[in-house]
């Protein structure tokens, strides 16, 4: 069963601070890899999603990369404003596998 | 464009109750899912259909029926609702399929749930 990971589960940054999110998984045969942005009390939004032959995408101020041999993506969200205040949540779709495995999200808070 | 819409956004039922929960995409989409919400548990998938007419069980489907009532619509029943059940219900969908370059997952805004 894929395992996905994402620590520390809060985190605090000043603006303008590039933010570093980490996600880990235990299974490396993937078929994508998918970030998504959570607002309080709102449903989910599609960042990023990298393919499993891909090594990175990229969006604006966003950024993610993939390692699929050490069961690694990261998001980098360059120069950190208040309005990216919210929860990121990562996502594994498997080979074969028509569902997502999330991880618990990192709730990241950026202060003025 | 309005995406995946869900019905109702709010609901409060008593033990025993039953409801359903409505779910419609206009993307042509045809997979669709539900997920829970807990603090502390993350999202866990419920039920899906990989396309109308089929539907396969999650993580948690006990307590839960769906219906795919056509490539639209995908509904979620509670039969006798329990506080256990409490919780963020979310109707996801996207599409999939060799042809398909981007299968990214388009959520609802969600139905909040309280069982007494």
């Amino acid at each position: 069963k894929q395992e996905v990971t994402q620590i520390p589960a809060a985190l605090s940054v000043p603006e303008g601070e590039n933010l570093v999110l980490n996600c880990s998984f235990t299974d490396s045969a993937i078929y994508n890899l998918q970030w998504f942005r959570q607002d309080p009390g709102k449903g989910l939004t599609s960042l990023l999603l990298i393919q499993s032959s891909q090594r990175e995408q990229t969006s604006g101020r966003l950024n993610a990369s993939l390692d699929k041999s050490s069961g690694r993506s990261t998001l980098y969200i360059a120069a950190s404003q208040p309005g990216d205040s919210a929860t990121y949540l990562c996502a594994v779709m498997n080979n074969g596998n028509n569902r997502l495995a999330f991880g618990k999200g990192n709730q990241v808070v950026v202060i003025p | 464009n309005a995406g995946v819409t869900q019905t109702p956004k709010f609901q409060v039922l008593k033990t025993g109750q039953s409801m359903t929960l409505q779910c419609a995409q206009d993307m042509n989409h045809n997979s669709m899912y539900w997920y829970r919400q807990d603090p502390g548990m993350g999202l866990r998938l419920i039920y899906y259909s990989a396309s109308e007419g089929t539907t396969d069980k999650g993580e948690v489907p006990n307590g839960y029926n769906v219906s795919r009532l056509n490539k639209r619509e995908f509904s979620l029943r509670l039969e006798s609702a329990a506080p256990s059940q409490t919780s963020v219900y979310f109707c996801a969908s996207k599409q999939t399929g060799v042809w398909v370059i981007n299968e990214k997952l388009f959520f609802g805004s969600g139905t909040q749930l309280s069982v007494l």
